[in-house]
């Protein structure tokens, strides 16, 4: 059964830092890995869906990187912002559309 | 106005009733899943379902029913049989049934328990 990692799970750090946020996974099967963000009381909003034969995807400040084989992905956020403030979760797909959450990263993002 | 609608947005229940929660998608999506979320922890899987009139169990189906008589729908029915049911209740739904595609996720419904 895919179990799924997220460090640290929580994070502050003051506005304009470069920030690395991280996911690792038992199973290394996967179809593809999807990054979520989550605002307090609100649903998830889809950032970032790596395929399993992509190495990286990229939209605006945010990079996701996967490497299946270790079963692990990062997600790298550029010049932080006190808007960035969330929850973010990383969920693998294994079985095709059955996605596996990780307990998720708070972050903070001080002004 | 197109995406996932879930209402209501809070919900209270009295012990020993079963609550039916809504979730609506105009996106013509094929797939629709129900998770739970509790506090500090990551999303649990309890039902989904790839296509009109089949669904299936997820992790945590106990106490839980569901039905998919349109595309467009797939309601949550929390019986008096779940336990523990105070929790945040989030649908998804994604384009089509195989082959790892985006989920996308609706507003949520907060269930309470008095």
């Amino acid at each position: 059964k895919q179990e799924v990692t997220q460090i640290p799970a929580a994070l502050s750090v003051p506005e304009g830092e470069n920030l690395v946020l991280n996911c690792s996974f038992t199973d290394s099967a996967i179809y593809n890995l999807q990054w979520f963000r989550q605002d307090p009381g609100k649903g998830l909003t889809s950032l970032l869906l790596i395929q399993s034969s992509q190495r990286e995807q990229t939209s605006g400040r945010l990079n996701a990187s996967l490497d299946k084989s270790s079963g692990r992905s990062t997600l790298y956020i550029a010049a932080s912002q006190p808007g960035d403030s969330a929850t973010y979760l990383c969920a693998p797909d294994n079985a095709g559309n059955m996605l596996t959450f990780g307990g998720g990263t708070r972050l903070m993002v001080k002004p | 106005d197109g995406g996932i609608t879930q209402s209501p947005k809070y919900l209270f229940r009295k012990e020993g009733q079963n609550v039916t929660l809504s979730c609506e998608q105009n996106l013509n999506h094929d797939a629709m899943y129900w998770y739970r979320q509790d506090p500090g922890q990551g999303l649990r899987l309890i039902y989904y379902s790839q296509i009109v009139n089949d669904f299936q169990k997820g992790d945590i189906a106990e106490g839980y029913s569901v039905s998919r008589e349109k595309k467009e729908s797939f309601p949550l029915t929390v019986t008096s049989a779940q336990k523990n049911p105070t929790a945040f209740y989030l649908c998804a739904t994604s384009p089509r049934r195989f082959g790892g595609n985006e989920q996308f996720f609706g507003p949520g419904t907060r269930l309470t328990v008095l």
